[in-house]
């Protein structure tokens, strides 16, 4: 069975870091083709993807939100940590962690969605 | 940069069919996926590669994807089906974006 659960500071002060955890059970992110994802949601909002990271260490990022975002992966905790920088008040909000693989065969990948989520942490922006 | 636009709301009786697009530049040469998020609660994956359901997951949910657009059909649209649904594009070069959601009710 799958886990993820994300951890990190609930209230955040303009202008600072933001480090963010999340730690899974039942797979292996050393394994070719597996991925954990990080987004988030505003209140009220949409969803916004922000960056990904998979087990062979490729990583991509929100061209939007790249230049404040680097993604980590400790495989020996299962963990996946996600920092960005130089918070501001729209950053507040929801942020989830979540699964997702891709096959590859005869040239042709294959996407298998974000099939498993965590429940979310709340982040606040606010001096 | 990659965008995907859905209409706001949909709203269906109850047993009736529901139809939610999902529209972007050459969507069906990308996977489209589909997400039910209720509320206070984590997003669910419905549809994933177009039209496969995960495991768990009723068959009145169902999905296809051509040219611009992708459409999740709910079909006997159920109370338990009101939530907001969210698609989302992937190929190698498109990573991961997500659609502007909508708000489905079931009157």
């Amino acid at each position: 069975q799958i886990t993820l659960k994300e951890s990190g500071p609930t209230l955040v002060k303009p202008t600072r870091t933001l480090t963010l955890t999340c730690t899974f059970s039942g797979f292996s992110l050393s394994t070719n083709g597996v991925g954990v994802g990080w987004i988030r949601q505003p209140p009220g909002k949409a969803l916004e993807w922000l960056a990904l990271i998979y087990g062979d260490d490729d990583k991509r990022y929100s061209p939007f939100l790249k230049t404040r975002l680097t993604i980590t992966k400790d495989t020996s905790k299962n963990q996946v940590v996600l920092t960005m920088t130089t918070m501001d008040p729209v950053d507040t909000g929801t942020y989830y962690c979540a699964h997702t693989h891709i096959t590859a065969a005869a040239g042709t990948y294959y996407y298998y969605g974000m099939d498993v989520w965590g429940q979310g942490t709340t982040v606040t922006v606010s001096s | 940069s990659y965008e995907l636009t859905q209409p706001p709301s949909v709203s269906v009786s109850p047993g009736q069919t529901a139809s939610i697009t999902c529209y972007g530049e050459k969507l069906g040469d990308k996977y489209a996926s589909w997400y039910q998020q209720k509320p206070g609660q984590s997003p669910v994956l419905v549809i994933y590669q177009d039209d496969r359901r995960p495991s768990g997951i009723p068959e009145r949910f169902s999905g296809s994807n051509s040219g611009n657009t992708a459409t999740l059909t709910i079909s006997g649209t159920q109370a338990m089906d009101e939530a907001d649904y969210y698609c989302q594009a992937w190929d190698t070069n498109t990573p991961y974006v997500f659609g502007t959601g909508t708000k489905v009710t079931v009157l």
